[in-house]
């Protein structure tokens, strides 16, 4: 399967612990993008980077969250000191570079914060 | 920052009625429009996309999409479903302009469910 990965595929975690997840992207995309999505709700974007630059962040990337994608492949989204309502499926997608091009999701990380 | 908004969150219908949901935007510039679809226990999956050119978009399955401009609309179709298009429909925006080029903006979604 060439199709975006991500690891892992459910987390459940205590209050107050740090988490990474992992997106592994379709691999001639340069473009990679992390979306948050809740309950009834649709994604809602976090960042992108395009190679190893992050381009953008969202103003919901609180200082807690910080991405990485360190040599322009992969990618590590760390939530530090979790809370409740980090709860969500964290979503990752990638694309070529330009404008008509899609973006490809993955299957998402399911997190749990008890 | 640019806002979307489906209209119906869960819409039931029989195999083969015709279908439509509804998807409004807010901003008013150069847009890319989107459908995705989410089979139940499937990723997102993209449908349909509108870029230039001709308003009517015909995607997989077939569904296609009509960008009426002037409304800031982008009503997803199909003039008979079946029983496998249940699943999560979302529409999404991306803007043509400056730094938010990359990012998608989502409706929060349509659950389909379609009785055989």
């Amino acid at each position: 399967d060439t199709g975006v990965s991500q690891d892992p595929r459910h987390k459940i975690t205590k209050r107050g612990q740090n988490v990474t997840f992992r997106c592994d992207p379709i691999s001639e995309h340069n473009r990679l993008y992390w979306y948050r999505q809740t309950l009834g709700q649709g994604p809602e974007f976090l960042t992108y980077f395009q190679n190893e630059a992050q381009l953008e962040k969202s103003r919901l990337l609180s200082d807690r969250f910080s991405a990485e994608r360190p040599k322009g492949s992969f990618s590590t989204l760390e939530i530090q000191r979790t809370e409740q309502g980090d709860s969500a499926m964290y979503l990752c997608a990638s694309s070529l570079a330009g404008v008509v091009n899609e973006q490809f999701f993955g299957p998402g990380t399911r997190l749990t914060v008890l | 920052a640019q806002s979307v908004s489906q209209h119906n969150h869960h819409v039931i219908l029989s195999e083969a009625a015709s279908l439509e949901l509804g998807c409004n935007y807010s901003y008013g510039g150069t847009v890319n429009l989107f459908w995705y679809v989410q089979y139940p226990g499937q990723h997102l999956q993209l449908l349909l996309k509108y870029f230039s050119g001709d308003p009517l978009v015909k995607g997989i399955k077939g569904f296609e999409a009509e960008f009426i401009k002037s409304k800031f609309s982008f009503n997803l179709r199909k003039p008979s479903v079946q029983w496998s298009d249940t699943a999560e429909y979302f529409c999404a925006v991306k803007s043509g302009r400056g730094s938010t080029l990359g990012r998608l903006y989502f409706g929060r979604g349509t659950q389909l469910t379609v009785w055989p």
